[in-house]
C-alpha cells in the first residue's frame, strides 16, 4: 500500500542534541501528523498540522506543513532518554478518512 | 474503558485457521479504525468505520478479512483460512467523530504458523 517517504530511518543521538525528520510525499495531503510509537504500544498522536505553511510546537517538539502540501519535519530539540521510540509521519487525503504512515524512525538517545 | 482495548494481546494460530480479533474502543466515540503493521514498516490502513457502517473498506487486502462493529461499539476482525503473510500486529483506533484525534490500542500480535 501508498506509504510516505520518510527520512532517515535510523538516528543515533547523544542526550541533550537536538533532532530533525521529515516526511515527503509525490501527492497532497490535507493534513499531516507526526506519531511516536513505543515497543509493544500502539502510536500516540504528538502534534497535527492542518494548513499548508503551518508551524507548531508543542513543548520540545516542533512540526511544519510544507507550503507546497507535499511535505513536513519535525524536531526535536534538547532530547532525553525518553525520547527513544519510533516516529511516524502520517496524512490524510481528500476527504479520505484513513491515515497514509510513514515507515517510521527509530531514534535512540544515548545517556 | 480509560482507552482503546485489544484482545486477545498475542495470538499463534496455524495457517489455514480462523481468527477473530476484538476491538473496545474508547467509550462514545463513533468512528473506528483498523490497521495492520508488519515488522519495520508503518500502520497500514484496512477499514473505517462509522457508527455501525463499514464507511471504508477499501485496505481490506482480499475476502478472507472481514470486519464487523453491529451495535457500534465493540469491533471484530475476522480472518478466515490464515496464512503466513497475515503475521503482523492489528491495531484498532477510534475517534469521538470522523476528523478528530484518533486514539489506538495496543494491537494484538498475530502469527502464523
Amino acid at each position: 500500500g501508498q506509504q510516505l517517504n520518510q527520512s532517515p530511518q535510523s538516528m543515533f543521538i547523544q542526550e541533550g542534541e537536538d533532532v530533525s525528520m521529515n516526511c515527503t510525499s509525490s501527492s497532497i495531503f490535507n493534513t499531516w501528523l507526526w506519531y511516536k510509537q513505543d515497543p509493544g504500544e500502539g502510536p500516540v498522536l504528538l502534534i497535527a498540522l492542518y494548513k499548508a505553511g503551518e508551524l507548531t510546537s508543542n513543548g520540545r517538539l516542533t512540526a511544519q506543513f510544507g507550503i507546497t502540501r507535499k511535505d513536513s519535519f519535525l524536531n526535536i530539540s534538547a532530547s532525553i532518554p525518553s525520547d527513544v521510540g519510533i516516529y511516524f509521519c502520517a496524512g490524510h487525503q481528500g476527504g479520505s478518512e484513513k491515515l497514509v504512515f510513514g515507515k517510521g524512525m527509530k531514534l535512540t538517545v544515548n545517556p | 474503558g480509560a482507552g482503546v482495548s485489544q484482545t486477545p494481546s498475542n495470538k499463534v494460530t496455524e495457517k489455514g485457521k480462523y481468527v477473530e480479533l476484538r476491538c473496545d474502543p474508547i467509550s462514545g466515540h463513533t468512528a473506528l479504525y483498523w490497521y495492520r503493521q508488519s515488522l519495520g514498516q508503518g500502520p497500514e490502513f484496512l477499514i473505517y468505520f462509522q457508527g455501525t457502517g463499514a464507511a471504508d473498506d477499501s485496505g481490506l487486502p482480499n475476502d478472507r478479512f472481514f470486519a464487523v462493529r453491529p451495535e457500534g461499539s465493540v469491533s471484530t476482525l475476522k480472518i478466515q483460512r490464515t496464512e503466513r503473510g497475515d503475521s503482523a500486529v492489528y491495531l484498532c483506533a477510534s475517534s469521538l467523530d470522523r476528523d478528530t484525534e484518533a486514539f489506538f490500542g495496543q494491537g494484538t500480535r498475530l502469527t502464523v504458523v
